[in-house]
């Protein structure tokens, strides 16, 4: 099983403020998913990365995919309250017999304070 | 509106009292899967089908049972639960076996 480490676990900051979420793997994905969830439903995808290097953006979110496709960051500008909640990232097996399947990092959990 | 949905969305129960938890999607989506998300350990998947009586284990599926007789629904059965089976249980569908996946608002579970 092809592993997603998730970093930081909890953050807690202030609104305005920068942060970056990561995700780490010693295996190569074909792609990779995130995903936001917010209490008491279920996660919601925001964004996918497919190709090495690739940076998208949705509005205050700027999501990377690592060049070998290990890696990926999630930098959000200037959160704002409604940011807050579980962020988890999701790779894409690239090959073997588990190809396809989707891995889960551990999540984020961020609370903005007003 | 496209959406997958649980029941129930609480449940208390007692260890060895068997229950199912159903879950529906109405977009015609070929893949299905259950989750079960623990404080720490993100979602980790128990059964996923990948078509009508196509049914394959997960990560962690000692425990559970699933059936996939319809392809709208892929309920998840617990035949004797047990205490660690308390968890928050997500449905997800997609329309193949890669891309999105689509999840339900979950069903939180305790085992006495």
């Amino acid at each position: 099983t092809q592993l997603l480490e998730q970093s930081p676990q909890f953050l807690s900051i202030q609104e305005g403020e920068n942060l970056t979420v990561y995700c780490n793997s010693s295996s190569v994905f074909s792609s990779l998913q995130w995903y936001r969830q917010e209490p008491g439903e279920g996660p919601v995808l925001l964004v996918t990365v497919v190709t090495g290097g690739e940076v998208k953006k949705l509005k205050r979110l700027t999501f990377q995919f690592g060049d070998a496709r290990k890696d990926s960051s999630l930098h959000i500008t200037a959160a704002q309250t409604g940011d807050t909640g579980l962020y988890l990232c999701a790779g894409e097996n690239a090959g073997g017999t588990s190809y396809g399947k989707l891995t889960f990092g551990q999540g984020t959990i961020l609370t903005v304070h007003p | 509106e496209a959406q997958v949905t649980q029941n129930p969305r609480y449940l208390i129960t007692v260890t060895g009292k068997k229950l199912t938890v159903t879950c529906s999607q109405n977009m015609n989506h070929e893949y299905m899967s259950w989750y079960r998300q623990d404080p720490g350990l993100g979602l980790r998947q128990i059964y996923y089908s990948m078509n009508v009586e196509v049914t394959d284990k997960g990560d962690v599926p000692e425990g559970y049972k699933v059936s996939r007789k319809e392809k709208r629904n892929f309920p998840l059965i617990l035949e004797s639960p047990s205490p660690n089976q308390t968890s928050l249980y997500f449905c997800a569908s997609s329309l193949g076996w890669t891309g999105e996946l689509f999840f339900g608002e979950g069903s939180r579970l305790t085992v006495l």
